[in-house]
């Protein structure tokens, strides 16, 4: 069974541009959810997606958004980038939403550099 | 607000020692995860703890719940190369319905 894939791997933008990451869940898993890891602020949960809907949000401004497809995919935006927003975004799949217990299981991640 | 406190932030050590990287909380948790991260990779699960002084063996590595379920810590015995990487605790807060992280330990492990 393949894993979690995303792209792309790597991008980089300059301030001020919009960017859009893809993922690509385990196949029958309906729960996506994205992250930012940064070496200053380590590892922080975005949001959460199951059946197309935002189930949750972490604490990020609202130039972070997202959106889930019928076929479980998920893409995230942000936009006016920033250059703290340089960081590896992280997507992980779980069959189940993160409230049910479920393991999730993580994408190889997208690198974002903003010059 | 980091909630999860992991130490040491950074740990090198020689094949064959043992170690031990902490976990810790103000506040009670559920249940706590223990991940790896490799370089160029995300984490992948290691395991889940949800029993207040329980212990977990999986091959060379020991992970242990505090009796107050407060913390957390994961012991290797004989390190080889092949455990470098990046340790990382998380824990499932149900009032923010996500999932929290630690800092983590950077572990590198010389041949």
């Amino acid at each position: 069974k393949a894993g979690v894939t995303q792209t792309p791997r790597y991008l980089i933008k300059t301030r001020g541009q919009q960017v859009t990451l893809s993922c690509s869940p385990i196949s029958g898993h309906r729960s996506v959810s994205w992250y930012q890891q940064t070496p200053g602020q380590g590892l922080q949960f975005l949001f959460e997606y199951f059946s197309e809907t935002q189930r949750n949000k972490g604490n990020f401004p609202g130039r972070f958004s997202g959106r889930q497809f019928s076929n479980s995919r998920s893409e995230m935006n942000v936009s006016t980038l920033e250059l703290g927003d340089s960081a590896l975004y992280l997507c992980a799949s779980s069959l189940g939403r993160l409230a049910g217990g479920n393991e999730q299981f993580f994408g190889p991640g997208t690198r974002l550099t903003v010059l | 607000t980091q909630l999860l406190e992991q130490s040491p932030q950074f740990l090198s050590i020689q094949e064959g020692e043992n170690l031990t990287v902490y976990c810790n909380s103000s506040s009670v948790f559920s249940s706590l995860q223990w991940y790896r991260q490799e370089p160029g990779e995300g984490p992948v699960l290691l395991v889940t703890v949800v029993t207040g002084g329980e212990v977990k063996k999986l091959k060379r590595l020991t992970f242990q719940f505090g009796d107050a379920r407060k913390d957390s810590s994961l012991h290797i015995t004989a390190a080889q190369p092949g455990d470098t990487g990046l340790y990382l605790c998380a824990k499932y807060s149900g009032s923010a319905r996500q999932l929290t992280f630690g800092s983590g330990t950077q572990l590198t492990v010389l041949p």
